[in-house]
């Protein structure tokens, strides 16, 4: 079946500005996550939906960054008034019942966002 | 709290040389999984391996095989006669029970020569 997909793939932006990426996992994956690749780092968690329970947001750098996930499937991961710290390889991954650390998750191949 | 160390940031060998990749964890729990992860040029990270704490049984699979000891807090992983397909940035994972989110290493480069 079809993986994690996302997008755009790539997004460039100007500061200032919103943007919305989108991430779609795999079928019949009840948990969704979204981790953020800065140049040169390692992955930085940032949100973990699992079912209809209230997300986990405590990865979120700060109050511009927002997701939401609608019907249990699709997410959107919002970041208001763009900075260029931003800039980042935005990753999403799914599992199949969720929490971490007994379930494998699968990643997308992330949004490239740029920020100028 | 957690954290995953991935000493090499950068490792170059010759195609057909063997090549291991260190992971040192730390954690308080007694309950626990580690993860390797592999980053080709794409972009897509590409599952490799999950073990928990309770199994410290080294594994195999093709070249790539795993060493786990808990004693002194590493999960190692060894590219056995490397080809140039294995480039790629590799990343550590640990994940505590009960927690729904991965804490990564900050990856090695490994690059395979030809």
């Amino acid at each position: 079946g079809a993986g994690v997909s996302q997008s755009p793939s790539n997004k460039v932006t100007e500061k200032g500005k919103d943007v919305e990426l989108r991430c779609d996992p795999i079928s019949g994956h009840t948990a969704l996550y979204w981790y953020r690749q800065s140049l040169g780092q390692g992955l930085e968690f940032l949100i973990y939906f699992q079912g209809n329970s209230a997300p986990d947001k405590s990865g979120l750098p700060s109050d511009r960054f927002s997701a939401e996930r609608t019907g249990g499937s699709v997410s959107t991961l919002t970041i208001q008034r763009t900075q260029q710290e931003d800039s980042a390889v935005y990753l999403c991954a799914s599992s199949l019942v969720g929490t971490g650390s007994t379930d494998t998750q699968y990643f997308g191949p992330g949004t490239r966002l740029t920020v100028l | 709290a957690q954290k995953v160390t991935q000493a090499q940031t950068e490792i170059s060998v010759v195609e057909k040389e063997d090549v291991t990749l260190d992971c040192v964890y730390e954690t308080r729990d007694t309950t626990y999984y580690l993860f390797w992860y592999k980053q080709p040029p794409s972009g897509e990270l590409v599952f490799l391996i999950r073990r928990n704490s309770f199994d410290e049984q080294n594994e195999i699979s093709g070249r790539y095989s795993w060493n786990f000891q808990k004693s002194t807090s590493s999960f190692n992983f060894t590219i056995t006669a490397s080809q140039v397909v294995d480039s790629a940035v590799y990343f550590c994972a640990l994940s505590e029970e009960g927690d729904d989110k991965i804490i990564f290493g900050k990856g090695t480069r490994l690059h395979i020569l030809p």
